[in-house]
């Protein structure tokens, strides 16, 4: 089974503070991707990878960036945190290859911002 | 204007019974490819079913199927026999374009919460 591992469940930090969101997967897929979820909003994409250095911003880049140094590991970076930044955070990988494949979940992040 | 519009945001079905889930897309490529995800209260997000825009047969997966009219751009997810297990969120969702490295993310809507009673 595919395994998309993110690195807190549960997570609080204070506006202004750097935070880190790690997500590994161990399925050797080439894509992985960040996405928010919010009440009644949906997901939406942040930020996706194509491959080990590569990043394309989604529909809400803003606020975030990305770091895929490494096949397995997606990180998504907050700058500089703000309160409209908490929310959950879901990172997904798939194989490359095919229109069809599916994307893959981790637990999700519920991250407060205080 | 919204991508993937699902129109029900709260269903509850007795057990035992078919539950339709409404989803409807936009969309002016030819090529694209619809999902769909459950997600129980525990928050992961688990892959029921896929359908893309040339197949010519609806996609079936076990008690799941997906009822594809693609001339009315309707992508509607039938669960046979619903369980109590089924209560979750639903979440349809697309790719496009249609693109053979499968890199581009997904466009989600806003989910559909099912309730199953006893």
């Amino acid at each position: 089974d595919v395994k998309v591992t993110q690195s807190s469940r549960y997570l609080v930090k204070r506006t202004g503070e750097k935070v880190f969101l790690e997500c590994v997967q161990d399925m050797d897929h080439e894509n992985m991707f960040w996405y928010r979820q919010d009440p009644g909003l949906g997901l939406r994409l942040i930020y996706f990878s194509y491959d080990v250095k590569m990043k394309e911003k989604g529909d809400i880049p803003e606020g975030y960036s990305v770091s895929r140094e490494k096949k397995e590991r997606f990180s998504l970076i907050l700058e500089s945190a703000s309160t409209n930044q908490t929310s959950m955070y879901l990172c997904a990988s798939s194989r490359s290859g095919g229109g069809n494949q599916p994307q893959h979940f981790g637990d999700g992040t519920r991250l407060s911002i205080l | 204007a919204q991508k993937i519009t699902q129109t029900q945001p709260g269903m509850f079905v007795q057990e035992k019974e078919a539950v339709t889930l409404d989803c409807t897309y936009d969309t002016s490529d030819p090529s694209y490819g619809l999902f769909w995800y459950k997600q129980p209260s525990s928050g992961e997000m688990i892959f029921l079913i896929y359908q893309g825009s040339y197949d010519q047969q609806n996609a079936t997966e076990g008690r799941y199927s997906l009822n594809f009219q693609k001339a009315r751009k309707s992508a509607n997810l039938v669960i046979s026999a619903s369980q109590l297990g089924d209560s979750a969120m639903y979440f349809c969702a697309m790719r496009e374009p249609y693109s053979g490295g499968g890199a581009d993310g997904l466009t989600f809507g806003k989910g559909t919460h099912l309730i199953i009673q006893p």
